[in-house]
């Protein structure tokens, strides 16, 4: 079945440092990819997203592109903040329907 | 819209209790998920549904749960009789049908089994 593996954490940093979180998916036929960050005490949020391959997401200065030669769709920001600390999910959804599959999470510590 | 809304935030029962855990989703969704989050599982997911419908349960942990969604604007997730390796945080989140579209998470319901 779809699944989603990332790097174990937890990952961290100084204040800003260059952050990569590695994910690579199993998926059958063309699944869309998805970055969700959690902050303590809440419920996931939507961070970026891509749909097809070669696509970039990016949003407040995280980027990810989706590589489907090499399954991948690793998390990227050059210079992370504080407030940046949280955890991150890949995730994917099937091309048919939309259940959505995570892995399993990377907490992030960026330290001042 | 105020997102979705799961109630209660923090649910603490005795053993063998029933606990019911609510969801409204976003006005205009038509797909709803349960997830479960634990240290040791991660963020499972329980079960989905498509316009009210289950179509994919096999998440579910056993027969002690279960969950319904009688209209669109309304779900549960409840588990009869309760034990203490349930305790985790349950989320609900909705989305537009389609695989790329985003899901929107409730602030989930932290529950503890005791």
């Amino acid at each position: 079945g779809d699944s989603v593996t990332q790097m174990e954490g937890p990952v961290t940093l100084s204040e800003e440092a260059f952050l990569t979180i590695n994910c690579t998916y199993t998926a059958t036929g063309y699944p869309s990819l998805f970055w969700y960050v959690q902050y303590p005490g809440e419920g996931l949020q939507l961070l970026l997203k891509a749909t097809k391959a070669d696509d970039k997401g990016s949003n407040k200065g995280f980027e990810a592109t989706y590589r489907k030669e090499t399954t991948s769709f690793h998390l990227e920001k050059g210079s992370v903040q504080v407030s940046d600390s949280a955890v991150y999910f890949c995730a994917l959804s099937a091309e048919y329907g939309n259940k959505l599959v995570f892995g399993a999470g990377t907490i992030l510590r960026v330290k001042s | 819209d105020a997102g979705v809304i799961q109630s209660p935030r923090h649910e603490v029962t005795e053993m063998g209790q029933e606990v019911t855990l609510r969801c409204k989703p976003i006005s205009g969704h038509n797909s709803l998920f349960w997830y479960r989050q634990t240290m040791m599982r991660g963020l499972e997911l329980l079960i989905y549904f498509n316009n009210n419908v289950p179509i994919d349960d096999s998440g579910m942990p056993e027969d002690r749960f279960s969950a319904k969604m009688p209209n669109a604007s309304f779900s549960t997730l409840k588990i009869q009789p309760s034990e203490p390796r349930d305790s985790a945080v349950y989320f609900c989140a909705s989305s537009e049908q389609g695989g790329d579209t985003e899901a929107f998470f409730g602030q989930g319901t932290r529950l503890t089994v005791v």
